[in-house]
């Protein structure tokens, strides 16, 4: 079935250092992919989206690009700060009995030290 | 948007026992979502609770033992029953807007210990 995996952590950072979170996936056609955050004490939001290969999707400074060809949709950010401490999800979006139902990657767990 | 509580925010139970998770959501959705995340595993889906319907349960999990209710369009529970260890985990609830399953706003999630 569908599946995402994501590069496994923990994995600390000092400020303003480059970030690169893999994340490849396992599907049926050519699903839309998405990043999730979970900020401490908080719910898992949506950070940022793709629908069809090469697109790109970007919000706060994060970036990702669906590449088609390698089935990967690679998070990164160029200068990470205290405040992006927090767990990244990768996950795809399934159609399964007419309903659409996301897929999670096992999240990975990002410390920015000062 | 919408903002997503729930209750408890963590409990440490008996095996055998059931615990009630609730819910609650600042604005009227149609789609809620049970999810459960085992420690170091992703989140798994454990059943959609739509407005309207009855619970649509994933493979693997039955109404039996997660039993859920949705009496409006603002609230629903999640049953855990007669628990045992392998129930300890993180449940979260969700909620999309219709047309948006992608798009899923979480509660911070119930970190349940069974001893």
């Amino acid at each position: 079935g569908d599946s995402v995996t994501q590069m496994e952590g923990p994995v600390t950072l000092s400020e303003e250092a480059f970030l690169t979170i893999n994340c490849t996936y396992t599907a049926t056609g050519y699903p839309s992919l998405f990043w999730y955050v979970q900020y401490p004490g908080e719910g898992l939001q949506l950070l940022l989206k793709a629908t069809k290969a090469d697109d790109k999707g970007s919000n706060k400074g994060f970036e990702a690009t669906y590449r088609k060809e390698t089935t990967s949709f690679h998070l990164e950010k160029g200068s990470v700060q205290v405040s992006d401490s927090a767990v990244y999800f990768c996950a795809l979006i399934r159609t399964q009995g007419g309903s659409e139902k996301l897929v999670f990657g096992k999240g990975m767990k990002l410390t920015v030290n000062p | 948007s919408a903002v997503i509580s729930q209750k408890p925010s963590r409990d440490i139970c008996q095996r055998g026992t059931s615990l009630t998770i609730q819910c609650q959501v600042d604005s009227q959705v149609t789609m809620m979502f049970w999810y459960r995340q085992q420690p170091g595993q992703s989140l798994t889906l454990i059943a959609t609770a739509n407005q309207g319907s009855e619970a649509t349960y994933e493979s693997g999990f039955v109404i039996d033992k997660f039993p859920i209710s949705r009496p409006n369009l603002t609230f629903s529970t999640l049953t855990v029953s007669n628990m045992s260890p392998e129930d300890s985990s993180i449940y979260l609830c969700s909620v999309a807007f219709w047309g948006r399953t992608y798009e899923q706003y979480f509660g911070p999630g119930t970190r349940l210990t069974v001893t």
